[in-house]
């Protein structure tokens, strides 16, 4: 699995676009990236997963360069309930029941 | 939107009792998992369970740990004897082959006292 590194947290405002920046230098040819959102006390929530260029969905949009090396959540418009732990993931296509590594992740705390 | 649902949700048990906590994944899902998450800290594996049986555990899912999936719809995890530091947010979660993510229930929250 390769390791990932992001920062501990951010701070932003209601209403700005937040971007997140995860470095995954060893990434694997047959390596994807996740990311996953954790509010407290729930379980982990699937937010975007790719594997090169761009992806979006009604939650956000992930850049990847042709690199591959790093990755970039992007949060449009956030608001106080974004506030959340973001964990960047990469690792196969989980073909088989293979588990799932979290790191620290980012901590985003959203301001009024 | 098809969930994980984990019972229950709070559970305080005594020191060296056993405690069995239940999931249920999504229907059609194939791998089914167990993570914790101390207070504060990251979140752990523990086990994955493919086919009626464990396909990857970690150092952390000890003897004292057990799964199961007794019927067609659940998946549960034992703990035999609770110890204090197994208090804890336990997670089921369960994924579908080649899906490369899995979905999360709400977890249980484990007071040992």
């Amino acid at each position: 699995l390769a390791k990932t590194t992001q920062p501990i947290s951010m701070d932003s405002y209601e209403g700005q676009e937040v971007n997140i920046t995860c470095s995954h230098n060893n990434i694997a040819t047959n390596d994807y990236i996740t990311w996953y959102q954790q509010f407290p006390s729930q379980g982990p929530r699937f937010i975007i997963q790719g594997y090169k260029t761009k992806v979006t969905n009604e939650v956000a949009s992930l850049f990847i360069p042709a690199d591959r090396k790093s990755s970039t959540l992007s949060l449009p418009r956030v608001s106080l309930s974004d506030t959340a732990v973001y964990y960047c993931l990469v690792g196969e296509g989980y073909s088989s029941a293979s588990k799932i590594i979290f790191g620290s992740g980012t901590r985003l705390s959203i301001r009024p | 939107e098809p969930e994980v649902t984990q019972t229950p949700s709070h559970q305080v048990t005594q020191m060296g009792q056993e405690v069995i906590l239940r999931c249920v994944p999504i229907s059609n899902h194939l791998y089914f998992y167990w993570y914790r998450q101390i207070l504060g800290q990251k979140v752990e594996f523990l086990v994955s369970f493919y086919n009626n049986e464990i396909s990857e555990k970690s150092e952390i899912f000890d003897d004292q740990f057990s799964v199961e999936r007794p019927d067609g719809s659940n998946f549960t995890l034992k703990i035999r004897s609770t110890k204090l530091e197994d208090s804890a947010m336990y997670f089921c979660a369960s994924s579908l082959p080649g899906q490369g993510y899995a979905f999360f229930g709400q977890g249980t929250r484990l007071t040992v006292v």
